[in-house]
């Protein structure tokens, strides 16, 4: 139980254009879900925290704009890159908290964009 | 807000041996304390928890103390073998205000077992 997936594994884009990355728990409800950003050898890094049917909350110094997260069901919540960069490569991994827990958190395979 | 050291950043051991890696929080309020293993190119895997009012919880060669007077966490692995190899991420998370939820990690240690 408590499986998270992402779309796609990895990514390769151009400079410009957007990416969008889906998370999904496959056999539970998520009351919240987090997007998180790692680049190599360091810690995850807290992008943004949404719940279903709300406006997802950003962490200091992260663009809301540039980073676009839709929650639209206990099951599924994207995040957009918008006019992705080369500075936007990353590995991006997101989480989900099942509905019966309280702050259990599980984390999905992660998703390497690569932008040229 | 809360802040997680972890150490060592690296560890090394022999197969067989045992590995020990600690972890301090600031924030009194955090009573839930996760460990994760995340290996190359995968996300963090939940490997152990445990919460502000148990001392101690085992499962097979895994095991985390806690000291909540003292604010710290270990995460001990007996009969260490090969594939143990990975990063292990201690985390916090508070149970009251804005943050509710949220974990705090620690930076992570990089664990290599020799055979």
């Amino acid at each position: 139980g408590a499986v998270v997936s992402q779309h796609p594994s990895w990514v390769i884009c151009k400079s410009g254009t957007s990416v969008k990355i889906e998370c999904r728990s496959l056999d539970f409800q998520a009351t919240t879900m987090f997007w998180y950003r790692q680049f190599p050898k360091q810690s995850l890094m807290l992008m943004a925290t949404s719940n279903e049917g709300s406006k997802a909350t950003y962490e200091q110094g992260v663009e809301k704009d540039k980073f676009l997260i839709n929650h639209a069901s206990l099951t599924l919540s994207t995040l957009t890159v918008t006019s992705a960069h080369p500075e936007d490569s990353s590995f991006y991994i997101c989480s989900a908290t099942p509905w019966s827990s309280y702050n259990e958190q599980f984390f999905g395979p992660g998703t390497r964009l690569t932008v040229l | 807000g809360e802040n997680v050291e972890q150490h060592p950043s690296t560890l090394s051991v022999q197969e067989g041996d045992s590995a020990v890696i600690k972890c301090t929080y600031s924030d009194s309020a955090s009573n839930y304390f996760p460990w994760y293993k995340q290996e190359l190119g995968k996300g963090p895997q939940l490997i152990i928890d445990i919460r502000s009012n148990v001392g101690e919880k085992k499962d097979q060669r895994i095991a985390v103390t806690l000291n909540k007077t003292a604010k710290h966490f270990s995460l001990h692995i007996t009969e260490t073998q090969p594939e143990d190899s990975a990063v292990y991420f201690c985390a916090a998370t508070p149970d009251r205000g804005s943050t509710l939820g949220r974990l705090y990690f620690g930076r992570g240690t990089q664990l290599t077992v020799w055979p």
